[in-house]
């Protein structure tokens, strides 16, 4: 079936510095990618819709400066958290739609832990 | 102003018994709906969908009930398996193509 990788699943940097998360479609074409966002016992929040060859659109509320999203080709988005801070410590999660089970449904990577110290 | 609620944030089962987990929304424009599954440190799993125009969806011992006049939906799983303790997000979307609106979650535990 379809799948979402992401890498790296965890990092731990320090703050100022630049992070980048990788989220690739391995065996499907993707136009359109999402970042979610997730805080410990909160929901995923979507952050942004990546569209390859164009810019990214972002959810209110959410720094298109400091989340720098990039959908180079079909098959791969980044998102580079720029100059990191502890507050921006979480669980990054991408997706990209795929039919599974007959439905039209959002297909999750398995998540990048990010840990700003 | 959360439009997809999931009021209960965790629930306890015992094996072999049913598991029902609630969802409201409050968007009126939502017409399609998903279940997640999540482990810890892992992303979100589908499970199962339903689209507005139905009230029932079965997938193995996955039931989704669509209640649209309530704005309410429910995820059954029966019989509850000890391999089902995980965290279930519900999920609303406009058309379906619109991005997803995700509930806070229910973590469940099936206790053997």
């Amino acid at each position: 079936g379809a799948v979402v990788s992401q890498h790296p699943s965890w990092v731990i940097c320090k703050s100022g510095t630049s992070v980048k998360i990788e989220c690739r479609s391995l065996d499907f074409q993707a136009t359109t990618m999402f970042w979610y966002r997730q805080f410990p016992k909160q929901s995923l929040m979507l952050m942004a819709t990546s569209n390859e060859g164009s810019k990214a659109t972002y959810e209110q509320g959410v720094e298109k400066d400091k989340f720098l999203i990039n959908h180079a080709s079909l098959t791969l988005s980044t998102l580079t958290v720029t100059s990191a801070h502890p507050e921006d410590s979480s669980f990054y999660i991408c997706s990209a739609r795929v039919q599974a089970k007959g439905a039209n449904v959002l297909t999750f990577g398995a998540g990048s832990r990010l840990t700003v110290l | 102003d959360q439009q997809v609620k999931q009021n209960s944030p965790s629930l306890s089962v015992q094996e072999g018994r049913i598991s029902i987990l609630n969802c409201d929304y409050t968007n009126s424009m939502f017409d399609y709906f998903l279940w997640y599954k999540k482990y810890p440190a892992e992303g979100p799993t589908f499970l199962i969908s339903i689209s507005s125009i139905k009230d029932k969806n079965e997938d193995g011992r996955f039931t989704v009930f669509l209640n649209k006049s309530a704005k309410h939906l429910s995820l059954h799983i029966v019989p509850s398996q000890p391999g089902d303790s995980a965290v279930y997000f519900c999920a609303a979307s406009e058309s379906g193509n619109t991005p997803l609106v995700f509930g806070k979650g229910t973590r469940l535990s099936v206790i053997a």
